[in-house]
């Protein structure tokens, strides 16, 4: 079964600051997403990362894929509030998508 | 374009009463599917459609659980008979054939069981 693990799960961190997150994946997978979920709201497609050494930058994010270690990372630059947010990682599975837990990230002045 | 729409936004039901959850995917997506989504347990696929075929329920938690998908523009998922363990966000998503298979979620719909 295909598990999907990131970490951390909780990070609070000063504006200006640099930072990764980590998604690990189990099984062998061609696909990974990155979503952001403000509190109360929907998920929102941010990166979707096709294959191995893919690297997708978005103003602050920047998200990148290593298929051969099943690890993918989204990095914030300088953070800011804006940022604030949970950000999740998602593997393909077939036709359907497997979710990590969740960042909960918290920028703060 | 009109984006996944889902309704009711809230519902605030007592125990026992039936619940039903509306979907209406993006117009030319093949794809819906329906997640739960708690703090516990975090985001939980409960089944997908393909063409309006059900794939997978192996998701659905129980019985009290089922879904539908009549046309190409509507879905439901229908609780009954509710539990208070229910009380969650239900998001749907739909997505098109061949597109990278990224999935575009709809508001939510936030079920409380009292």
């Amino acid at each position: 079964e295909l598990k999907v693990e990131q970490n951390p799960l909780f990070l609070s961190m000063q504006e200006g600051k640099n930072y990764t997150i980590y998604c690990n994946y189990s099984t062998t997978s061609d696909r990974l997403y990155w979503y952001r979920q403000d509190p109360g709201k929907s998920l929102e497609s941010l990166f979707v990362l096709l294959s191995n050494g893919a690297v997708k930058q978005e103003g602050r994010l920047m998200a990148s894929l290593d298929t051969k270690a099943r690890l993918s990372t989204l990095h914030i630059t300088a953070a800011v509030h804006d940022l604030s947010a949970t950000y999740f990682c998602a593997v393909n599975n077939n036709n359907d998508m497997r979710f990590g837990a969740g960042t909960r990230l918290t920028v703060k002045p | 374009d009109a984006g996944v729409i889902q309704s009711p936004r809230h519902e605030v039901t007592e125990m026992g009463q039936e619940v039903t959850l509306r979907c209406k995917p993006i117009s030319g997506h093949d794809y819906l599917f329906w997640y739960r989504q708690t703090m516990m347990r975090g985001l939980e696929l409960l089944i997908y459609f393909n063409n309006n075929v059900p794939i997978d329920d192996s998701g659905m938690p129980e019985d009290r659980f089922s879904a539908k998908m009549p046309n190409a523009s509507f879905s439901t998922l229908k609780i009954q008979p509710s539990e208070p363990r229910d009380s969650a966000v239900y998001f749907c998503a739909s997505r098109r054939a061949g597109n990278y298979n990224e999935q575009f979620f709809g508001p939510g719909t936030r079920l409380t069981v009292l």
